[in-house]
């Protein structure tokens, strides 16, 4: 089956700089990796998604890249603000809704 | 338009009762997946549902069911309950399969 790894585990910037989280994936079947921001305490929150005929997508602030070749895509976030701070998952999916997830990435956006 | 609603936001229940957890998706969306959030384990797939059938299933035991009636409501059922299952238990729908998944708030079960 499918295996995400996500790095780093934890992630401290200060405010205005910019966030980089990584992850790989295992299955060259998966077409489908979306981001989830988590709160303390609240659901996960789909942020951004990208499907594997696309090699980047932006949302404002938020940016994912995908390298189907190399197997990993990467979730970029420019002038990070102090509600950035949640916790990240990546995940990836090869058939309907059946995403594995990455094990989270921890950011904290200091003042 | 609503979210994705779970009832009970909480539980607590002892070591080999059953429990039902349920779910109702965002209106229109037809697609019902449930997922384990865990500290150690993380989110874990764990079945999901489309037009009240199961389409795909995770690698859990057996004890965990689930259900999707023709509203596309969905119920979840773990049996024989086990300190393990303790866990945050997420539902989330969506329009299609392979579309945008919404999650719903969740419903923490605490087995003790």
């Amino acid at each position: 089956g499918e295996n995400v790894e996500q790095h780093p585990s934890t992630l401290s910037v200060q405010e205005g700089d910019s966030a980089v989280i990584k992850c790989t994936y295992s299955d060259s079947a998966s077409n489908y990796f979306p981001w989830y921001k988590q709160e303390l305490g609240k659901r996960p929150q789909l942020i951004i998604d990208i499907r594997s005929n696309v090699g980047e997508k932006k949302d404002q602030r938020i940016a994912v890249t995908l390298n189907k070749t190399a197997k990993h895509f990467s979730l970029h976030i420019t002038e990070t603000q102090p509600e950035d701070s949640a916790v990240y998952f990546c995940a990836a999916s090869p058939e309907g809704n059946k995403l594995t997830f990455g094990t989270g990435t921890q950011l904290k956006v200091e003042l | 338009k609503a979210g994705v609603t779970q009832t009970p936001r909480y539980l607590i229940k002892t070591r080999g009762q059953q429990v039902t957890l349920s779910c109702s998706p965002i209106s229109g969306h037809r697609s019902v997946s449930w997922y384990q959030q865990t500290p150690g384990q993380g989110l874990q797939f764990l079945f999901e549902y489309f037009s009240e059938t199961q389409r795909n299933k995770g690698n859990f035991p057996g004890r965990f069911s689930g259900r999707q009636f023709s509203n596309s409501r969905s119920e979840m059922n773990v049996s024989t309950l086990e300190l393990g299952d303790s866990a945050l238990y997420l539902c989330a729908s969506s329009l299609l399969g392979g579309s945008p998944l919404h999650f719903g708030n969740g419903t923490r079960l605490t087995v003790t």
